[in-house]
């Protein structure tokens, strides 16, 4: 497609239910960010990927979180065992390269809300 | 560490008002690049300038204005002349040139213009 795209755009869960969000990234972009925004908290770093691998997981907040990302293309979130304090919107951003120079192109985010 | 500091939690103004969003920053690299993104009632974030550390020149896109100051460490954002369509959350974000440095934002600025 032509830009970055993300489902589901909203998923409302369970507390402690599993949930994946999945990441469509612009065709030809290696680089992939998962970013966490919360209500009054701005946008938290979570993961990067360059290709298929992970130089940088410093952001997944527990070990409930993880991700994946094959092909070099489409990329998956999972957050295991929700609990309230995950609701967010979590938004991904792909880039042409993973060095500083390159703009970040957005999804337009998956809204999770954890009952 | 990077660090990316948005004083202005909200700001509100009249149709036709300039108003400046202002942006902080700390880095302890030479090298490294800022950004402004727009993030729309629709969620997904809009990409609006990057500039890199060695580039102080001030840059005008129409209403769009955009002041560098290493001194000060700020990259400040003045909208001219502003309009409803400028409601927004406004981002400020930093990356470093070195290693898999990843975008830090600021916690952003609501920007409201009333008509």
């Amino acid at each position: 497609g032509a830009g970055v795209s993300q489902s589901p755009s909203n998923k409302v869960t369970e507390k402690g239910k599993d949930v994946e969000l999945r990441c469509d990234p612009i065709s030809g972009h290696t680089a992939l960010y998962w970013y966490r925004q919360s209500l009054g908290q701005g946008l938290e770093f979570l993961i990067y990927f360059q290709g298929n691998s992970a130089p940088d997981k410093s952001g997944l907040p527990s070990d409930r979180f993880s991700a994946e990302r094959t092909g070099g293309s489409v990329s998956t979130l999972t957050i295991q065992r929700t609990q309230q304090e995950d609701s967010a919107v979590y938004l991904c951003a792909s880039s042409s390269s993973g060095q500083g120079a390159r703009e970040l192109f957005f999804g337009e985010g998956s809204r999770l809300t954890v009952l | 560490a990077q660090k990316v500091t948005q004083a202005q939690t909200e700001i509100s103004v009249v149709e036709k008002e300039d108003v400046t969003l202002d942006c902080v920053y700390e880095t302890r690299d030479t090298t490294y690049y800022l950004f402004w993104y727009k993030q729309p009632p629709s969620g997904e974030l809009v990409f609006l300038i990057r500039r890199n550390s060695f580039d102080e020149q001030n840059e005008i896109s129409g209403r769009y204005s955009w002041n560098f100051q290493k001194s000060t460490s700020s990259f400040n954002f003045t909208i001219t002349a502003s309009q409803v369509v400028d409601s927004a959350v406004y981002f400020c974000a930093l990356i470093e040139n070195s290693g898999y440095s990843t975008l830090t934002f600021g916690k952003g600025t609501m920007l409201l213009v009333s008509p």
